[in-house]
């Protein structure tokens, strides 16, 4: 079955850049979704289709895709971007086709 | 505006069975497929299963295949998942999903389920 790969934490201070990356065989052939999840609170789609932002998410939050690396780019971050992160593909290469989600990254604003 | 309401959620022994519900609204629901991923506490997220809009198909993950059965009521706006044969494992926070672009999802707030041994 498809993996995803991404570091287990993440840390940058205030203002700078965050990039969290999300490794897969050939991910860049895939269209890739990263999700934010706050304590306590569900998921919610911050980037789809690689680098396309659903409405209300500011334009700090990009993403790019290509070869065997995604990458999710939080700009100016602040404090209250601090969050798991998870990446996510539909997998229809195996013989159990389905989404499949990266082990998430824990983004810590020092 | 999107809403997914889960419940259906509890406490169950090992070996029971549980039917989750989740209504939607703010949406046309028979235009979408939908979706059913769990989080065990503290961890990640696991997908489980998917369903399309007219409920023709449906696709399970490898751990819950034989199990769990998905299933939709476009008449009542609502997705099911029956859990059989549920193990300790199986204890998780359920949540059901709207799909969008490319399969990606658009969450609800989830349902405890816990599987006592």
């Amino acid at each position: 079955s498809y993996v995803l790969t991404q570091p287990p934490s993440v840390s940058v201070a205030p203002g700078q850049t965050a990039r969290i990356t999300c490794g897969g065989n050939n991910i860049g052939s895939k269209s890739v979704h990263w999700y934010q999840q706050k304590p306590g609170q569900a998921p919610v789609l911050v980037v789809y289709d690689d680098s396309d932002r659903p409405s209300g998410i500011p334009e700090r939050f990009s993403g790019s895709n290509s070869g065997n690396t995604a990458t999710l780019t939080i700009s100016r971050v602040e404090a209250g971007d601090e969050a798991d992160y998870y990446c996510q593909v539909w997998d229809s290469s195996s013989d159990h086709p389905g989404v499949v989600f990266g082990g998430g990254t824990k983004l810590t604003v020092l | 505006e999107v809403q997914l309401v889960e419940s259906g959620g509890g406490v169950v022994q090992s070996g029971g069975s549980l039917r989750l519900s989740c209504a939607a609204s703010g949406f046309t629901f028979d235009d979408y497929a939908m979706h059913w991923v769990r989080q065990t506490p503290g961890k990640g997220l696991e997908w489980v299963s998917l369903i399309s809009g007219d409920g023709v198909s449906t696709y399970y993950a490898a751990s819950v295949k034989g199990r769990f059965t998905i299933s939709r009521d476009n008449s009542k706006n609502s997705l099911y998942l029956q859990m059989n044969s549920l193990r300790p494992e199986d204890t998780a926070l359920y949540y059901c999903a709207k799909e969008g672009h490319s399969r990606s999802l658009v969450w609800g707030q989830g349902t405890l389920v816990t599987v006592s041994s």
